[in-house]
């Protein structure tokens, strides 16, 4: 497709189980993010993906909470033992220019997974 | 630590009236800066941005204004229109960095 792919857009689950999220960027863009916006709050970033570079991870909130992107192009965010607090819309964006903040890049994003554990 | 505010949660302007959208910063590092806009269901689709080289970029009905001195930003829209209705965020980033911070949106209702 054309745009940013994200599945599933909609996941109920009951707490501690582990969850998957998948994102697949759009065709050529390197810079791959993952961001999170809980009911109220903005969108908080959670990890960042570059290549083949190590990803940032510094956003993660806890280590129940992993990501990986292979081959370059799709990403999965998978979280584990889910929380009631981990309920959100969970966006993934992607964006052309390696190291896109500040050049003139901006991100592209998919229409999130929502997800509400119970 | 929230370093893009955006203290407006909400927003209503009549039809053909400007809306100004309003964001402010707390970070001196940051000198790039971008407007997203939401519809429901859908993800943030990227709308204007400025570099602290400049104080105002401009895109057709939108405007961007940035006043570094005062850690600020707004975007202006004229006119404003029904289709413009929706949740608009404020992001900024560093030049060298990887990360967009972005505020908490404002929700933005054009009444016709």
């Amino acid at each position: 497709g054309a745009g940013v792919s994200q599945s599933p857009s909609n996941k109920v689950t009951e707490k501690g189980k582990d969850v998957e999220l998948r994102c697949d960027p759009i065709s050529g863009h390197t810079a791959l993010y993952w961001y999170r916006q809980s009911l109220g709050q903005g969108l908080e970033f959670l990890i960042y993906f570059q290549g083949n570079s190590a990803p940032d991870k510094s956003g993660l909130p806890s280590d129940r909470f992993s990501a990986e992107r292979t081959g370059g192009s799709v990403s999965t965010l998978t979280i584990q033992r889910t929380q009631q607090e981990d309920s959100a819309v969970y966006l993934c964006a992607s964006s052309l220019f390696p190291g896109s903040a500040g050049r003139g890049g901006e991100l592209f994003f998919g229409e999130g997974s929502r997800l509400t554990v119970l | 630590d929230q370093q893009v505010k955006q203290n407006s949660p909400s927003l209503s302007v009549q039809e053909g009236r400007i809306s100004i959208l309003n964001c402010d910063y707390t970070n001196s590092m940051f000198d790039y800066f971008l407007w997203y806009k939401k519809y429901p269901a859908e993800g943030p689709t990227f709308l204007i941005s400025i570099s602290s080289i400049k104080d105002k970029n401009e895109d057709g009905r939108f405007t961007v204004f940035l006043n570094k001195s005062a850690k600020h930003l707004s975007l202006h829209i004229v006119p404003s229109q029904p289709g413009d209705s929706a949740v608009y965020f404020c992001a900024a980033s560093e030049w060298s960095g990887n990360q967009f911070y972005f505020g908490t949106g404002t929700s933005l209702t054009v009444i016709p």
